[in-house]
């Protein structure tokens, strides 16, 4: 069973304050995805990983940075956080290569920026 | 810009009816088109994906139709049930390899 794991479930943050969402997966699937999700917006890609030591910037990177120091996890760094970053995030994992891409979601991260 | 467009924003059928969720993409270059589907307060998961060499899959009462001319392709759920309330994402991806996901339909099932 695919299994990606979230930290913390739901963190209320301060504008300007520095914020990191933690991402563990125990696939061993080389990619690693950051999404967020708001309402009329869907699943938007802000940054992914292809391994460790590798991070690319998806379709809206700015505001946010990320980390892939292993296989196992990835985080989502917000330097100075805006209410605009109030969103559910999610993390996912995916095996990559040339075959058709799976991706297994985590539980999402509920973020609030006051 | 959206690459990927769903249609419609939701959808409300009765028990037993087929819902039809209808998706469109732009790039020729995708070659990998998944469903997933999301429950109330949960993560998204694959529900079910085609590729182009077929016009049609089937997965129980879940089928997709293709159609790489028009660059359209739907989601058919039969007999729907309350169970398949949910909100469903279509999604491309070509040789980029990341997935583009349309916005979603939200279907509800009424009893």
């Amino acid at each position: 069973e695919a299994a990606v794991t979230q930290s913390p479930r739901n963190k209320v943050a301060v504008t300007g304050g520095k914020v990191t969402l933690s991402c563990n997966q125990t696939n061993n699937h080389n990619n690693m995805y950051w999404y967020r999700q708001d309402t009329g917006h869907g699943l938007r890609l802000i940054h992914y990983s292809y391994g460790a030591g590798s991070t690319e910037k998806g379709d809206i990177p700015d505001g946010y940075k990320a980390s892939r120091p292993s296989q196992e996890n990835f985080s989502l760094i917000l330097e100075l956080a805006t209410p605009s970053q109030t969103s559910v995030y999610f993390c996912a994992s995916g095996t990559g290569g040339a075959a058709a891409e799976t991706l297994y979601f985590g539980s999402g991260t509920r973020l609030t920026v006051l | 810009q959206q690459q990927v467009r769903q249609s419609p924003q939701s959808l409300t059928v009765w028990e037993g009816e087929t819902a039809i969720l209808n998706c469109s993409y732009e790039d020729s270059t995708f070659d990998y088109f998944p469903w997933y589907h999301q429950f109330p307060g949960e993560s998204p998961a694959l529900l079910i994906a085609i590729r182009p060499v077929s016009n049609k899959k089937e997965d129980g009462r879940f089928t997709i139709f293709f159609n790489k001319r028009e660059k359209k392709f739907s989601l058919h759920i039969a007999d729907s049930q309350p169970g398949d309330s949910a909100t469903y994402f279509c999604a491309g991806t070509g040789n980029t390899g990341k997935l583009i996901f349309g916005l979603g339909t939200t279907l509800q099932v009424q009893p």
